[in-house]
């Protein structure tokens, strides 16, 4: 069965860093593109950045780009995302998911708040 | 960036009656490879979003029947045949032909 496992949310003040882990399982890490998608509360869903196998491709979103680095451990089946400069809008549950021309599986997220 | 743009917004059903959710994208979803990267998700209260339907028309695991997609180029559906309770929530459009990756607003649906 295919489990993804976020951690490392919190609430953080403006200005302030923060790094996001998802653990996966049930089926071969390495051999997945991944990503991050974010909900801020009550609003719809944004992709934020994508990661390819080895970790030599990624891409972000506008609004987080210079900010956010995405990166993954293959040996630990695990995804990162870091995040810098942190603002109010970043305020939202971060789920990663599996990638497969769109997520086909989906982490029960972790919030991140952003606040003074 | 593509806009993906839903309709309806709100979408108040009757149990056992089909409901139909229209997606429209800012361009074309055909890729390169001929692909057309069309998704849609179901995200039910308190829950994390799920795959309902990938390529247009293509169920996920476990995914009941009642589901279906159809469409081209920019003009997309959802239809659910028969809306059962656990229907309830919020359905998503998302392309993923182009960068950045994009969803629609969401369309909310519920038992009238």
């Amino acid at each position: 069965e295919v489990q993804l496992v976020e951690s490392g949310g919190g609430l953080v003040q403006p200005g302030g860093s923060l790094r996001l882990s998802c653990g996966a399982s049930g089926f071969t890490f390495s051999s997945f593109w991944m990503t991050w998608v974010r909900q801020a509360p009550g609003r719809g869903l944004e992709l934020v950045s994508i990661i390819n196998q080895d970790g030599s491709v990624n891409y972000y979103v506008d609004p987080v780009k210079g900010r956010f680095t995405v990166s993954r451990d293959n040996a630990k089946n695990s995804l990162y995302l870091q995040m810098n400069s942190l603002r109010g809008e970043d305020t939202a549950v971060y789920y990663c998911g599996r990638e497969d021309w769109g997520p086909d599986y989906w982490g029960q997220g972790t919030l991140v708040t952003v606040s003074s | 960036d593509v806009v993906m743009t839903q309709s309806p917004l709100s979408l108040p059903v009757t149990l056992g009656q089909p409901a139909s959710i229209s997606c429209r994208s800012s361009q074309s979803l055909v890729h390169s490879d001929g692909n057309t990267y069309l998704n849609w998700f179901q995200q039910r209260p308190g829950q994390s979003p799920r795959r309902l339907i990938y390529k247009i028309s293509n169920r996920g695991s476990g995914v009941p029947d009642r589901f279906s997609g159809s469409g081209s180029g920019t003009d997309f559906t959802l239809k659910i045949s028969r809306v059962e309770a656990e229907d309830v929530g919020v359905y998503y459009c998302m392309q993923a032909t182009h960068w950045p990756r994009t969803f629609g607003q969401g369309t909310k649906v519920e038992i009238k």
